[in-house]
């Protein structure tokens, strides 16, 4: 597609459900990253994958939070068990490469709202 | 570790008066550093970026920014604001052996007022 794509744009969901959170990069990047916008917290860093593997999760903030991508494309971030405090919106960038230098490319984000 | 910090989680400035968001950063080691924007419901969008090659580095939309390895300063500025540069501003820092992983401040929300 034309850009980082990810779905849904909204999601609402009652404490302690799983959610599963979607994004489609731009074709060919193979870099891909995960971040948390939240009041407060302003931009954190989640994950990041290089093709299908993950060589930094040191932002997950629990083992409730887990991500893998598949075929070097499409990647899925779940929250098992979801609590108030993970109400955030959720933005995934790709780039062409994982290099220091790469310009990433970010999608609308998904609004998750925990009641 | 490397950090950002933006001086001014929000700005105002007057149509046509010059534009000045702060960032500082530390870092051990010679960082690369970004300016991204974030306009009202969309995502966030490269401004521009430092990567060594020059100091005072120009970005899109009539922004540049210049690196002071002195006062470890990474600064966005813009001569005239316009009314569409009503955004939030966020600056970020990058090591060279960290994948990409951006390390983003807290974000500087800029008013223009007519």
């Amino acid at each position: 597609g034309a850009g980082v794509s990810q779905s849904p744009s909204n999601k609402v969901t009652e404490k302690g459900k799983d959610v599963e959170l979607r994004c489609d990069p731009i074709s060919g990047h193979t870099a891909l990253y995960w971040y948390r916008q939240s009041l407060g917290q302003g931009l954190e860093f989640l994950i990041y994958f290089q093709g299908n593997s993950a060589p930094d999760k040191s932002g997950l903030p629990s083992d409730r939070f887990s991500a893998e991508r598949t075929g070097g494309s499409v990647s899925t971030l779940t929250i098992q068990r979801t609590q108030q405090e993970d109400s955030a919106v959720y933005l995934c960038a790709s780039s062409p490469r994982a290099g220091s230098n790469e310009k990433l490319f970010f999608g609308s984000g998904t609004q998750l709202s925990v009641l | 570790a490397q950090s950002v910090t933006q001086l001014g989680s929000h700005v105002s400035v007057s149509e046509g008066a010059l534009v000045l968001l702060r960032c500082n950063y530390s870092s051990s080691v010679p960082p690369y550093l970004f300016w991204y924007v974030q306009y009202p419901n969309q995502g966030l969008q490269l401004l521009l970026k430092y990567t060594s090659a020059a100091t005072l580095v120009k970005g899109i939309n009539g922004f540049e920014a210049e690196f002071k390895k002195s006062e470890t300063s990474f600064h966005l500025t813009k001569p005239s604001a316009h009314m569409s540069d009503a955004a939030e501003y966020f600056c970020a820092v990058s090591l060279g052996n960290q994948g990409g992983k951006l390390i983003f401040g807290q974000g500087t929300e800029l008013s223009v007022k007519p």
